[in-house]
């Protein structure tokens, strides 16, 4: 079946600095990447969808400078948090779609990236 | 606005129990699906609904769709203590844009 990657799975970094995480489709080409995130005990908010080799769709009330995300091949997406403050704590879960069967296609997640920030 | 809705929120059963899980959702969607979450893990995909009418059985879980009420059920038959995990409904919207909202989850507990 088909898997996605995350790395790391967790992070701890000091409040101003910059976090990059990773999320690689291992054996398909996703030509759409998701980035989720969620906070203790509650659902999935989506934060931005990106398309190889074009500029992602944020969603409402997510920093597009803050939230920077690259989505330069087929198998990677890259989300850099910057400048983190402690209230970007948080489980952040990237999914890929490989887009060729649009009626059963579907949305693989990785296994999500815990981020905490001091 | 694209709205997903899922009750109830808590369900607390005690095992060898049936209950149906709710999701409603706001406008047309071309398929549906349900997850499941342990805690501190990612999604494990369960179903995926496609068409109205649409009815898919695994095991202790049954899912099923009604687009034109635009709900969607999972039904847990005779209920066992591994089946404790967060489930999640998520749909796919279409209209204006292509992303997935997820439902706001229900947490599930069976009581031996």
């Amino acid at each position: 079946g088909a898997v996605v990657s995350q790395h790391p799975s967790r992070v701890i970094c000091k409040s101003g600095t910059s976090v990059k995480i990773e999320c690689r489709s291992l054996d398909f080409q996703a030509t759409t990447m998701f980035w989720y995130r969620q906070f203790p005990k509650q659902s999935l908010m989506l934060m931005a969808t990106s398309n190889e080799g074009s500029k992602a769709t944020y969603e409402q009330g997510v920093e597009k400078d803050k939230f920077l995300i690259n989505h330069a091949s087929l198998t990677l997406s890259t989300l850099t948090v910057t400048s983190a403050h402690p209230e970007d704590s948080s489980f952040y879960i990237c999914s890929a779609s490989s887009g060729l069967l649009p009626l059963t296609d579907t949305q693989y997640f990785g296994p999500g990236t815990r981020l905490t920030v001091l | 606005e694209l709205k997903v809705e899922q009750n109830p929120l808590f369900l607390s059963m005690q095992e060898g129990k049936n209950y149906t899980i709710y999701c409603n959702y706001s406008t047309t969607s071309d398929r549906l699906y349900w997850y499941r979450q342990d805690p501190g893990k990612s999604l494990e995909s369960l179903f995926v609904l496609l068409s109205n009418g649409a009815v898919k059985q695994e095991g202790r879980l049954m899912a099923s769709l009604d687009t034109k009420a635009r709900l969607s059920t999972l039904h847990i038959t005779a209920a066992v203590h591994d089946l404790s995990a967060t489930y999640f409904c998520a749909v796919h919207f279409t209209s204006g844009t292509y992303k997935y909202i997820f439902g706001t989850g229900t947490r599930l507990k069976v009581l031996a």
